[in-house]
């Protein structure tokens, strides 16, 4: 067990509508990444956050957004959905979002029907 | 941008044996190099990782040895048990613990 946590476990969904993914970081950790991953795409890094601003971002579509709160806590909102978006989504953390390493939750799986 | 090649996608030992998983990557400035396991419906473990300035690291039965000249890092696994069998990531950053790039993932099987 990683420490970071994530809800819910699954999600299943029609197209065209939005959904919220959340994440709860390690005690301590400040940074919060969030990963795509698909069979076809594999992991893919789509953005990070740090002690509540954005610090990179990857391939995060435009349909995508994200946010951390001051609890630390993040959100991946996914609208507009697709089936191409059918995937499991991961929320890593680390402790300084620079230099430290990540550690990943077990993962949302997202189902678009 | 970053691109991450790794070989083999599937690898098959007998329990006992070593395994090893090689990746390459393309952009030289990439400087930190972890190596991630999947187990199957669970996230992505760190199992171990390593930096440019350093040219291999050991940690138990996992060792992870790097070449910058050629751009190549491996992982090997030595005296493997069932319990190793899980997909196995590379991945590769420019920026230390940020903008991973991932490889495609090896499946390794390790038969009793």
């Amino acid at each position: 067990d990683s420490g970071v946590t994530q809800t819910p476990k699954h999600l299943i969904t029609a197209t065209g509508q939005r959904v919220t993914l959340r994440c709860s970081p390690r005690s301590g950790d400040l940074s919060v990444y969030w990963y795509q991953q698909s069979l076809d795409q594999g992991l893919q890094f789509l953005i990070q956050y740090y002690n509540g601003e954005e610090r990179a971002k990857g391939n995060i579509l435009e349909r995508f957004s994200a946010q951390q709160f001051p609890d630390l806590h993040s959100e991946l909102n996914l609208s507009s959905l697709e089936l191409g978006d059918s995937a499991l989504y991961f929320c890593a953390s680390s402790v300084d979002g620079r230099d430290a390493e990540q550690y990943f939750g077990p993962g949302t799986r997202l189902t678009v029907t | 941008g970053e691109n991450v090649e790794q070989h083999p996608s599937t690898l098959s030992v007998q329990e006992g044996d070593s395994a090893v998983i090689k990746c390459t990557y393309s952009d030289s400035a990439s400087n930190y190099f972890p190596w991630y396991k999947q187990e199957l419906g669970k996230g992505p473990q760190l199992i171990i990782d390593i930096r440019s300035n350093v040219g291999e690291k050991k940690d138990q039965r996992i060792a992870v040895t790097l070449n910058k000249t050629a751009k190549h890092f491996s992982l090997h696994i030595t005296e493997t048990q069932p319990e190793d069998s899980a997909v196995y990531f590379c991945a590769a950053s420019i920026n230390y613990g940020q903008n991973f790039v991932f490889g495609p993932g090896t499946r390794l099987s390790v038969l009793p």
